[in-house]
């Protein structure tokens, strides 16, 4: 079935350090993939999305690239900040199943000044 | 304003006793869901609905109900909660396609 498995958190990194949250799917045909973003005592927000392969979806310095010959939607961001503190959440959705929304587990991001 | 809201926000009560999360959406969305989210689990799809009187199980239907009598509400109704149904939990909607999800603010429910 699909299923999305995301990096294990927590993740902790200084002020302007390098970002990457590492993504796979398992997924039949061509999914939509997403990156959510969901900060303390908030509900989600998209962050980012990519609708097909080798499209990259950007948002607020955020990066990630749809690669179907791996299978990955890998997160990036040059320099973090301590506002980006947050769970971030990689999720996929089939155009067949549009009422149905597959999430990874989520990576806990904290940033320090 | 578009958005999702979900009442109540905060909810404790005690086991068998039912109890209804409501939610309800500005956008004329067709497609609703319900998940609930857990520590080291992420966020389960538990229903979810295409259009008016149209839903569908997700991954975690056990011990949840939900109705779509109208387009903008979903509610989700517990008839016999138990201490495993203490969660977080997010009503989103969304237009389909590739097209975002819009997620409620959350409802924080304990059971005893």
């Amino acid at each position: 079935g699909d299923s999305v498995t995301q990096m294990e958190g927590p993740v902790t990194l200084s002020e302007e350090a390098f970002l990457t949250i590492n993504c796979t799917y398992t997924a039949t045909g061509y999914p939509s993939l997403f990156w959510y973003v969901q900060y303390p005592g908030e509900g989600l927000q998209l962050l980012l999305k990519a609708t097909k392969a080798d499209d990259k979806g950007s948002n607020k310095g955020f990066e990630a690239t749809y690669r179907k010959e791996t299978t990955s939607f890998h997160l990036e961001k040059g320099s973090v900040q301590v506002s980006d503190s947050a769970v971030y959440f990689c999720a996929l959705r089939r155009g067949s199943t549009l009422g149905r929304l597959y999430f990874g587990r989520g990576t806990q991001l904290t940033v320090w000044p | 304003e578009a958005q999702v809201t979900q009442n109540p926000r905060y909810l404790i009560t005690v086991t068998g006793k039912k109890l209804t999360v409501t939610c309800s959406q500005n956008m004329n969305h067709e497609y609703m869901s319900w998940y609930r989210q857990d520590p080291g689990l992420g966020l389960r799809q538990i229903y979810y609905s295409m259009n008016v009187e149209v839903t569908d199980k997700g991954d975690v239907p056990e011990g949840y109900k939900v109705s779509r009598k109208e387009k903008r509400n979903f509610p989700l109704i517990l008839e016999s909660p138990s201490p495993n149904q203490t969660s977080l939990y997010f009503c989103a909607s969304t237009t389909g396609g590739h097209n975002e999800q819009f997620f409620g603010p959350g409802t924080r429910l304990t059971v005893l």
